[in-house]
């Protein structure tokens, strides 16, 4: 399986700071048609995941443009450019090229 | 826009089947955009996918579950369901089906249902 490890597991924010998170793979993500499968999801308190981003850096319908992702290969990177007090959760990096689907373990991102 | 909704026993005994099934509304589940998923997560922990069906009926499933799950479809009903046999108090958890696109944003799980509760305890 393609182990997925996140960083931090735990990020305070101040409110209208930027906030980032670390997605590594253990091996590539790049799929034999040429694309990545890397997907962001946040999942506020007692809510279902939300996709926010797929394929790395393209940001899902209604996701604030204050969330991009970036990254290639084994690295990826979630950045929140200002977070709102709605932001709060943890979020979830997903891979979806190789067999088994498999998820980070998560970051929380809380305000400080 | 389509939603999901899962249903379902929220206690089973161990050793028993878990059968949870996914109702599909606002769209037809026989699209085919789109593979139908379970995902489930431990209370406090990360989320593990258990596999996907496309409307065919081919499957794709967790190899760490793969000889206790089973999950079909009933374009029928529009409706998707999921078997997990043998069960023990590791599979408690919340589950949640979800949809995984083929269109623009494939490998994204775009729509997700609120998640069930199941509780294996005797």
């Amino acid at each position: 399986d393609i182990v997925m490890t996140q960083t931090p597991l735990s990020s305070p924010v101040t409110l209208g700071q930027p906030a980032s998170i670390s997605c590594r793979s253990s091996q590539s993500l790049v799929h034999s048609d040429g694309n990545t499968y890397l997907s962001w999801l946040q999942q506020r308190p007692g809510q279902p995941p939300r996709l926010l981003i797929y394929k790395i850096s393209n940001r899902f319908s209604g996701v604030p443009d204050r969330f991009s992702g970036s990254g290639a290969g084994t690295d990826f990177t979630l950045k929140i450019s200002r977070v709102e007090a709605e932001d709060v959760g943890v979020y979830y990096c997903m891979q979806a090229t190789q067999f088994p689907w498999t998820f980070g373990q998560g970051t929380k991102v809380e305000i400080k | 826009q389509v939603q999901l909704q899962e249903s379902g026993p929220g206690l089973v005994k161990p050793s028993q089947t878990l059968s949870l099934t996914c109702t599909v509304s606002g769209g037809s589940i026989s699209s085919g955009s789109y593979y139908w998923s379970w995902i489930r997560q431990p209370a406090g922990k990360g989320l593990e996918w258990i596999g996907r069906i496309y409307t065919s009926g081919s499957t794709n499933y967790n190899p760490s579950l793969k000889s206790r799950v089973t999950i079909s479809v009933d374009t029928s009903k529009n409706q998707f369901s999921l078997k997990l046999s043998s069960v023990t108090a590791a599979d408690t958890a919340v589950y949640y089906c979800a949809r995984e696109s083929l269109r623009s944003e494939r490998g994204g799980m775009d729509v997700w249902g609120q998640g069930t509760t199941v509780t294996v305890s005797s």
